[in-house]
């Protein structure tokens, strides 16, 4: 089946830097991906849909300055969290749609301290 | 975000016995349904998926049942392993676009 990357897999940092994670898409391309987000014990909640060459849409609640999203090409979206604060701190998943079936990255785990 | 950020309740069964995991969705124009599993500290990966017009589909092991009069989805999972244990979640899709998460379920195996 198709194959999602991200990178990186694990990140800490200081409470007010920003970090970027990429979603790739390493067998096919995607015009369109989503990006999740997954508190412990929690599902996951759409954040926001990336879409190639276009603004991102965001979910309601979901601060669109704060998580800064850029999908440049059709294989890689970006999600950019600016400023991080530790209730940022979350599991990041995306995921990118072949045809009508999404594909789930392995997930990326903040840690804002 | 549109899921609900509740805690997970548990399901335990006895390995070799089948298990039954139930949803309820949302949106009743919601017309692609899909069960995932999620191991600890990974993405969620595709179990099986059933379409609106259905409302039963097999796969190996499993099975996932749909009923659109009360909007339920059920996954059952035959001689439950232990590497089944993990947290299941159903999704729900309209025309192909957003996919949208439920509550989950973890999945306790004992051996």
């Amino acid at each position: 089946g198709a194959v999602v990357s991200q990178h990186p897999s694990r990140v800490i940092c200081k409470s007010g830097t920003s970090v970027k994670i990429e979603c790739r898409s390493l067998d096919f391309q995607a015009t369109t991906m989503f990006w999740y987000r997954q508190f412990p014990k929690q599902s996951l909640m759409l954040m926001a849909t990336s879409n190639e060459g276009s603004k991102a849409t965001y979910e309601q609640g979901v601060e669109k300055d704060k998580f800064l999203i850029n999908h440049a090409s059709l294989t890689l979206s970006t999600l950019t969290v600016t400023s991080a604060h530790p209730e940022d701190s979350s599991f990041y998943i995306c995921s990118a749609r072949d045809g009508t079936t999404q594909y789930f990255g392995p997930g990326t785990r903040l840690l804002v301290l | 975000g549109e899921s609900v950020g509740l805690h997970l309740p548990t399901l335990s069964v006895q390995e070799g016995d089948n298990s039954i995991i139930n949803c309820a969705y949302s949106n009743s124009a919601s017309d692609y349904f899909i069960w995932y599993k999620q191991e600890s500290g990974k993405g969620p990966q595709f179990i099986i998926d059933i379409r609106s017009n259905m409302d039963k589909r097999q796969g190996q092991r499993v099975t996932v049942l749909l009923n659109k009069t009360v909007k339920h989805l059920s996954l059952q999972i035959a001689a439950t392993q232990p590497g089944d244990s993990a947290v299941y979640f159903c999704a729900e899709n309209t025309g192909g676009f957003k996919t949208i998460f439920g509550a989950g379920t973890r999945l306790f195996v004992k051996a």
